[in-house]
């Protein structure tokens, strides 16, 4: 089992539609991180939580502790958020990133 | 500020040659990580740099090596290629290890032929 499990693996949309995407994630963790990659491969970081909630402009972080457990909602999608987005934890005494295996986002017009 | 630069952006090798990836972090970032990403194992953890000392290393073979230069670039370099090295190599500045904002770079993608 993957340290960090993200839901769903591909997603496709209307423009328009709010978007939630889950992650999962297995150890304990001091932070965790959402990530964008366009086509091209530039990884671009979105939002960096170690708890509650985080918004920035249409899009919103969420992470519960508790249940280890985090999600990134899209509200208003547009085609330009297609992209995959990728989950990655920084776990307690590692010092490095561990990665979820991404979600392909794709919006229709 | 500029944000990470990491040359060349595309690289196209032949088995059994080396390579050597530069990343330029963020001015005034002391922290250097690499990853590979394949579409088979996704993105995976090389190593991390910080004050020019590799303070931690994923499961990848000897061959995969890097160093940091006292301005805080940072160098990968991969000997002997084989075709599976063909991924996209990433790497991410951050201001001090552990758990702090990671900015990424555009990627190197290198082909092995």
């Amino acid at each position: 089992k993957n340290e960090v499990e993200q839901s769903p693996q591909n997603l496709t949309a209307q423009e328009g539609e709010f978007i939630t995407i889950n992650c999962s994630y297995s150890v304990g963790i001091s932070a965790l991180h959402w990530l964008q990659q366009h086509p091209g491969g530039g990884i671009v970081s979105l939002f960096m939580l170690s708890s509650g909630k985080k918004k920035h402009g249409r899009l919103i972080a969420t992470i519960n502790i508790q249940e280890k457990h985090s999600s990134l909602h899209i509200t208003a999608s547009h085609p330009r958020d297609s992209a995959v987005y990728i989950c990655a934890v920084d776990s307690f005494g590692n010092e490095k990133l561990t990665f979820g295996t991404g979600t392909r986002l794709t919006i229709i017009p | 500020k500029a944000g990470v630069t990491q040359t060349p952006r595309y690289l196209i090798k032949t088995r059994g040659q080396q390579v050597t990836l530069s990343c330029s972090p963020i001015s005034g970032h002391r922290s250097v990580s690499w990853y590979q990403q394949t579409p088979g194992q996704g993105l995976q953890f090389l190593f991390e740099y910080f004050s020019e000392t590799q303070r931690n290393k994923g499961n990848f073979p000897g061959r995969f090596s890097g160093r940091q230069f006292s301005n805080s670039r940072s160098e990968m370099n991969v000997s002997t290629l084989e075709l599976g090295d063909s991924a996209l190599y990433l790497c991410a500045s951050s201001l001090t290890t552990g758990t702090t904002a990671a900015f990424f770079g555009q990627g190197t993608r290198l082909t092995v032929v």
